[in-house]
């Protein structure tokens, strides 16, 4: 069975500053695709990061990074210079190619001004 | 990108009636399409994995009598919440791919039984 977890439920950081945001997964597959979306209140799904687990490199998209270490199954996301519309509840996703995704119970973001 | 339409964003249906909602790949074709539930401030919620042409799977606790699913193309699928309830209002939202990572989500539909 494949889960992941978000262990922190709410999360804040002022308008500019860093902030990242904890992952961690359970598979027994090999081969499987993680991600990590934004829902703001529109509750519009928005993806911000995609990350293959066969490529070391960790994926970066502009101000949004991740930390992937498969070893540890743990995949984390760093919002750098952090804006007022980064505020959004962010789930983490593991995938199986052709499958369904798999989401944490999510991380809701507040950028304070 | 791909672009995935839903459709309606909102409905308010009397309790006992039927309502359908669709999902549209607007730019491409989905062989696979996924239906989720998602409660107030909750994560989303797999309820069926919708295959075109054939029957859709459903996922435990799910009643198929209940949300009824047809994937009629290669383009739309669509779930009828037969005789709603009001524990039925939930936010649904829809999601088709190309496969490898490449899923986008509609919009989503909020439903309220009255």
């Amino acid at each position: 069975a494949q889960t992941v977890t978000q262990s922190q439920p709410e999360m804040s950081v002022q308008e500019a500053e860093t902030v990242t945001l904890s992952c961690t997964y359970d598979t027994s597959e090999s081969n499987y695709y993680l991600f990590w979306y934004k829902q703001p209140p529109s509750r519009q799904m928005i993806l911000v990061i995609r990350q293959e687990a066969y490529k070391q490199q960790n994926a970066t998209e502009n101000r949004f990074s991740v930390n992937f270490q498969k070893a540890a199954k743990s995949f984390s996301l760093k919002i750098s210079d952090s804006q007022l519309g980064d505020t959004a509840m962010y789930f983490c996703a593991f995938m199986i190619s052709g499958n369904q995704f798999y989401f944490g119970t999510g991380t809701s973001l507040t950028v304070i001004p | 990108g791909a672009v995935v339409s839903q459709h309606p964003s909102r409905v308010i249906c009397k309790s006992g009636t039927s309502v359908k909602i669709e999902c549209r790949s607007l730019d491409f074709q989905a062989t696979t399409m996924f239906w989720y539930r998602q409660f107030p401030k909750k994560s989303l919620m797999l309820m069926a994995t919708s295959n075109e042409g054939s029957k859709a799977t459903y996922e435990q606790g799910v009643e198929k009598d209940k949300f009824l699913i047809n994937h009629a193309s290669l383009t739309l699928s669509t779930l009828t919440v037969t005789s709603a309830h009001p524990e039925d209002s939930s936010f649904y939202i829809c999601s088709a791919g190309q496969g490898a990572g490449g899923y986008t989500f509609g919009s989503g539909t909020r439903l309220t039984v009255v």
